[in-house]
């Protein structure tokens, strides 16, 4: 049981816009940063998103992210089909002093 | 660019205790405001924090693995290490080394992954 909510999968076709969502609470998305990694088969994580809506570079303008109170939540407009992958949200987690994650959104481009 | 291997044993006995070692290339481990930790996922499943430290050898862990984790760091080696004791296959994840910047869960670099498999 993860300590932030998310959908187990998610779906869409290309061209679509899908939203992923990330549920906390006052100790972790409620007071901190929420983060967002897409995972690709058989690989580790990739930063996507940093500090709720901020993109690093080389990630496509197709990506954006927002919070609000104790949510967040993932935008991919434009999907592809490279775009399937697992998405994680995490935050830090002041009651618990450490990192949470999500469960994790499998995204499938039909 | 800094790069993050991970090393140590592919297979564990259930009760034995884990070992792995995360080597930093393209950077001192004690530069900057960094951490450096341990995620781990199960195959087909989500990813968990295991701890993180600090160059100064601060550490802090998951409340859920604290009483058989041990995150422990060598600069002059540029390595951090990761062992977790009496293991059950529950433990069986990959396991992934990463650095952090600042406090909060800004991953980035990742290592490639190890995987550890906890049998007889």
């Amino acid at each position: 049981q993860s300590v932030l909510t998310q959908p187990p999968s998610a779906s869409g076709t290309p061209g679509q816009r899908v939203t992923i969502s990330c549920s906390g609470s006052s100790s972790n998305i409620g007071s901190n940063y929420v983060y967002w990694y897409q995972q690709l088969p058989g690989t580790a994580p990739k930063l996507l998103i940093y500090r709720n809506n901020q993109r690093p570079s080389g990630v496509p303008d197709r990506f954006s992210a927002s919070k609000s109170g104790t949510s967040a939540s993932l935008a991919i407009s434009g999907l592809r089909s490279e775009d399937e992958a697992d998405y994680y949200c995490a935050a830090w987690d002041d009651s618990l002093s450490g990192v949470v994650f999500g469960g994790g959104t499998k995204l499938t481009v039909l | 660019q800094v790069q993050l291997q991970e090393s140590g044993p592919g297979l564990v006995k259930p009760s034995q205790t884990l070992s792995l070692t995360c080597t930093v290339s393209g950077g001192s481990i004690s530069s900057g405001s960094f951490y450096w930790n341990w995620i781990r996922q199960p195959a087909g499943k989500g990813l968990e924090w295991i701890g993180r430290i600090y160059m100064s050898g601060s550490t802090n862990y998951n409340p859920s693995l604290k009483s058989r984790v041990t995150i422990s760091i060598d600069t002059s080696k540029n390595q951090f290490s990761l062992k977790l004791s009496s293991v059950t296959a529950t433990d069986t994840a990959m396991y992934y080394c990463a650095r952090i910047v600042g406090g909060d869960p800004w991953f980035d670099p990742w290592g490639q992954g190890t995987l550890v498999t906890v049998s007889s």
